[in-house]
């Protein structure tokens, strides 16, 4: 039972480089969303999906792109990368678009460093 | 607008010492609200939910009361183990713009000593 699986763990990128991160679930799970974790921050949103070929922004979508053509993937793309995105990325995903009462099933999160 | 207050940590408590971690929140309408968990290395896992005023959640000794009148969901246990020690996020799910979206605490980090 994967869940949701990220991908890279780890990434260390040069300013001005790009870079995918990518997710995908196995659960069939209509919404996907993108945050990304910052000390004393918490999670703030990137960018979220409804279903496949529906995205739309999210708190802080600035500097980052995403599409979603199939159910399974939800792609974050960084165009241009900046040393203010080091952070801790998390991919989750959730049974319909109405999250109200259900929970969202979290990856493991990739560690991206900007120098 | 749209927020959650948490406590400020660290917290470290012994084993077997009962655990409160503070969660108010604001928001337009009635919202859901959640208790998430993160151990190290790891993503976030769901703890516990309530979904209406009132509402008691309850998890692995785990418990939080849905307070309207209060704007609080606060989270609690009477024994607290070193398995415990995570980072512990309140959120709630509003209805913004015809979707559904979380808004997350700064979180708390819970230490527990042997």
């Amino acid at each position: 039972n994967a869940g949701v699986t990220q991908t890279p763990k780890f990434q260390v990128l040069k300013t001005g480089q790009s870079m995918t991160l990518q997710c995908a679930q196995d659960m069939n799970h209509e919404y996907m969303s993108w945050y990304r974790q910052d000390p004393g921050m918490g999670l703030r949103l990137i960018h979220y999906s409804v279903g496949a070929g529906i995205t739309d922004q999210g708190e802080v979508p600035n500097g980052y792109n995403v599409s979603r053509s199939t159910t399974e993937d939800f792609p974050l793309r960084l165009l241009s990368a900046a040393p203010s995105q080091t952070s801790v990325y998390f991919c989750a995903s959730s049974p319909s678009w109405d999250i109200s009462n259900q929970p969202q099933h979290f990856g493991d999160g990739t560690r991206l460093s900007i120098l | 607008g749209n927020s959650v207050t948490q406590m400020e940590g660290p917290v470290t408590l012994s084993e077997e010492a009962f655990l409160t971690i503070n969660c108010t929140y604001t928001a337009t309408g009635y919202p859901s609200l959640f208790w998430y968990v993160q151990y190290p290395g790891e993503g976030l896992q769901l703890l516990l939910k309530a979904t209406k005023a009132d509402d008691k959640g309850s998890n692995k000794g785990f418990e939080a009361t849905y307070r309207k009148e209060t704007t609080s969901f606060h989270l609690e246990k009477g024994s607290v183990q070193v398995s415990d020690s995570a980072v512990y996020f309140c959120a709630l799910s509003v209805r913004d713009s015809g979707t559904y979206k979380y808004i997350f605490g700064t979180g708390t980090r819970l230490k527990v000593l042997a």
